[in-house]
């Protein structure tokens, strides 16, 4: 059975405090790695697209990358705005938009 | 350029009652899927539509239905609700639903009493 598991469930950090956030997969096919970013009583929103082990992507803060087993979310000196939950998914079926997601990592800067 | 958006925002049924959520994508995205996240068990893939077609369905009962009219505008429809139905149901479009991301809409929260 397909199956996304991300770790931490949770993590509080301080402010500038660098950390990385986990996703492993078991798929019978990878179609594509996606790290979504969802804020309280929204939908959400894109962060990446992986599709390669090796792979890496970067934005602000923020860089994936992904090996045959495994994703990091790697967030360098987070601020009080990258609080949110992180969510890992897959894609097992070309060319389809079903995706596979993991439980996400709930994700807390204090200031 | 307007977002993916999605009505009601919020919805209260009872239990045996059915409904129905409007999603309206992206122009010019022709691919809508659904999912359903719940504290319990996350986000869990619904259907998929395309050209107003269903081109993949996930693992829920056949209470579960839905439709994609020809202006890719799609609606979900859930008969006899159940307690455990509540949930946020989320809307996602796309171009074509190959290679692309998927944009989601903010969810309509379905509370079954």
């Amino acid at each position: 059975e397909d199956q996304v598991t991300q770790s931490p469930e949770a993590l509080r950090l301080q402010e500038g405090e660098s950390s990385s956030l986990n996703c492993s997969y078991t798929v019978s096919g990878l179609r594509g790695l996606f790290w979504y970013r969802q804020d309280p009583g929204k939908g959400p929103e894109f962060l990446f697209t992986l599709y390669s082990a090796g792979e890496e992507k970067e934005k602000e803060r923020l860089k994936a990358t992904l090996t045959k087993k495994e994703s990091f979310l790697h967030i360098t000196a987070p601020k009080p705005e990258d609080s949110a939950t992180y969510l890992c998914a897959v894609r097992i079926i070309q060319g389809a938009q079903k995706l596979v997601f993991g439980q996400g990592t709930r994700l807390t800067i204090n200031p | 350029k307007a977002g993916v958006t999605q009505t009601p925002r919020y919805l209260i049924k009872t239990r045996g009652q059915q409904v129905t959520l409007s999603c309206s994508p992206i122009s010019g995205h022709r691919s809508v899927s659904w999912y359903q996240q719940t504290p319990g068990q996350g986000l869990q893939f619904l259907f998929e539509y395309f050209s107003e077609t269903q081109r993949n369905k996930g693992n829920f009962p056949g209470r579960f239905s839905g439709r994609q009219f020809s202006n890719s505008r799609s609606e979900m429809n859930v008969s006899t609700l159940e307690l455990g139905d509540s949930a946020l149901y989320l809307c996602a479009s796309s171009l074509e639903g190959g290679r692309e991301k998927l944009f989601f809409g903010s969810g309509t929260q379905l509370s079954v009493l």
